[in-house]
């Protein structure tokens, strides 16, 4: 079946601009989460999504960054006043349930960011 | 806070030698290790994991052990093959009732032919 999507693939902006990351999970998949990888290191959490609410917001890195989630099901990560430390791959995970046997977390492609 | 480590960094094998990348993790409450493949530019794909109430797992040539009382776990790969090369992420878990994976830094695994 389809797995989870991500758009755009990759955006580069202008410093001081606002982007959208928009991610699509797996059908039925209820938790969301957000990651960043910077280049050659790991992945760093950002935001966690149960349904349409986000319990753990602890990993985003400052108030420029925001998530929703609309219909338990399309997230879209927001970076205000875009920095170059932004620049990044952010990644997009879902899983059938948070924890537990359904929490096994599948990824998205990614979307490559570059801030100029 | 919790906190994942992995090593080595990076690894080169020759085709056909056997591959470990070790991951010691700091919060006993974890009891799901999911192991992660990435290849260049391509998103991590889930090729192992491993829940607390076992020692051990194998998936053909992959293998995961666990020790729970040291609180580390390892990636086993035997034969190894050119289209192993890839960066692998160990992760923690704390599994039912949570949901923050805690990720490793990552191991680039070079299979040289």
């Amino acid at each position: 079946g389809a797995g989870v999507s991500q758009s755009p693939s990759n955006k580069v902006t202008e410093k001081g601009k606002d982007v959208e990351l928009r991610c699509d999970p797996i059908s039925g998949h209820t938790a969301l989460y957000w990651y960043r990888q910077s280049l050659g290191q790991g992945l760093e959490f950002l935001i966690y999504f149960q349904g349409n609410s986000a319990p753990d917001k602890s990993g985003l890195p400052s108030d420029r960054f925001s998530a929703e989630r609309t219909g338990g099901s399309v997230s879209t990560l927001t970076i205000q006043r875009t920095q170059q430390e932004d620049s990044a791959v952010y990644l997009c995970a879902s899983s059938l349930e948070a924890g537990g046997r359904g929490g096994t977390q599948y990824f998205g492609p990614g979307t490559r960011l570059t801030v100029l | 806070g919790e906190n994942v480590e992995q090593h080595p960094s990076t690894l080169s094998v020759q085709e056909g030698d056997s591959a470990v990348i070790k991951c010691t993790y700091s919060d006993s409450a974890s009891n799901y290790f999911p192991w992660y493949k990435q290849e260049l530019g391509k998103r991590p794909q889930l090729i192992i994991d491993i829940r607390s109430n076992v020692g051990e797992k194998k998936d053909q040539r992959i293998a995961v052990t666990l020790n729970k009382t040291a609180k580390h776990f390892s990636l086993h790969i035997t034969e190894t093959q050119p289209e192993d090369s890839a960066v692998y992420f160990c992760a923690a878990s704390k599994g039912s009732g949570t949901y923050k994976y805690i990720f490793g830094t990552g191991t680039r695994l070079k299979v040289l032919a």
